[in-house]
């Protein structure tokens, strides 16, 4: 089983503050994903990182995939109560059944005024 | 626009009888998965269809059934629900299973079990 570990599991910010999550592995992946998952709704993809290193910008969000393809970072800049939700990441192992999504424990992120 | 729908929204049952929950897409994609998630937890999931083939999931319990008569539906059957399968169900669809295709998924089911 592949677990992939997210930190923090909750944080609580003010608007305009920076932060970063984390979501890390013992194992590899052929890719991971991160997507943001609001109340009452599924998760939506923010953004797929393929390659060792790999750095993708998506306006205020920055990812990063490790050099290792083990563990992710995404950070935020200057954080807007629009961005609150649950982020998870999620490694994708390549098999013969097709590609499997597991997804990390989650980071439940809220921005106040 | 295209898109994977749930229904219905929330459900209620009672301990040990039996449910359904529905799953249409209009992406007309391959790939159908379920999964569950739990409150504050990561979904987790089920069993997943590519095109007729049904894939279970090695811990998904027997009580967990699915069906999908054509490409656009398919049906999660919790055959005797029990308190500890009070979720939300998430159904999502990929275009196939090569590669890195996105899973675009539904708004969930939120089942709660009395």
């Amino acid at each position: 089983t592949q677990l992939l570990e997210q930190s923090p599991q909750f944080l609580s910010i003010q608007e305009g503050e920076n932060l970063t999550v984390y979501c890390n592995s013992s194992s590899v992946f052929s890719s991971l994903q991160w997507y943001r998952q609001e109340p009452g709704e599924g998760p939506v993809l923010l953004v797929t990182v393929v390659t060792g290193g790999e750095v993708k910008k998506l306006k205020r969000l920055t990812f990063q995939f490790g050099d290792a393809r083990k563990d992710s970072s995404l950070h935020i800049t200057a954080a807007q109560p629009g961005d609150t939700g649950l982020y998870l990441c999620a490694g994708i192992i390549l098999t013969g059944g097709g590609n499997k999504l597991t997804f990390g424990t989650g980071t439940q992120l809220k921005v106040e005024l | 626009d295209a898109m994977v729908i749930q229904n219905p929204r929330y459900q209620v049952t009672q301990f040990g009888k039996p449910v359904t929950l529905s799953c249409s897409q209009t992406l007309n994609h391959n790939v159908m998965y379920w999964y569950q998630q739990k409150s504050s937890q990561a979904p987790k999931l089920l069993f997943h269809y590519y095109d007729k083939d049904f894939n279970n999931e090695a811990d998904t319990p027997d009580n967990f059934q699915s069906r999908r008569p054509n490409t656009s539906f398919c049906f999660l059957d919790i055959r005797s629900p029990g308190l500890g399968d009070a979720a939300m169900y998430l159904c999502a669809t990929s275009r196939g299973l090569a590669g890195f295709n996105e899973q675009f998924f539904g708004p969930g089911t939120r089942l709660t079990v009395l």
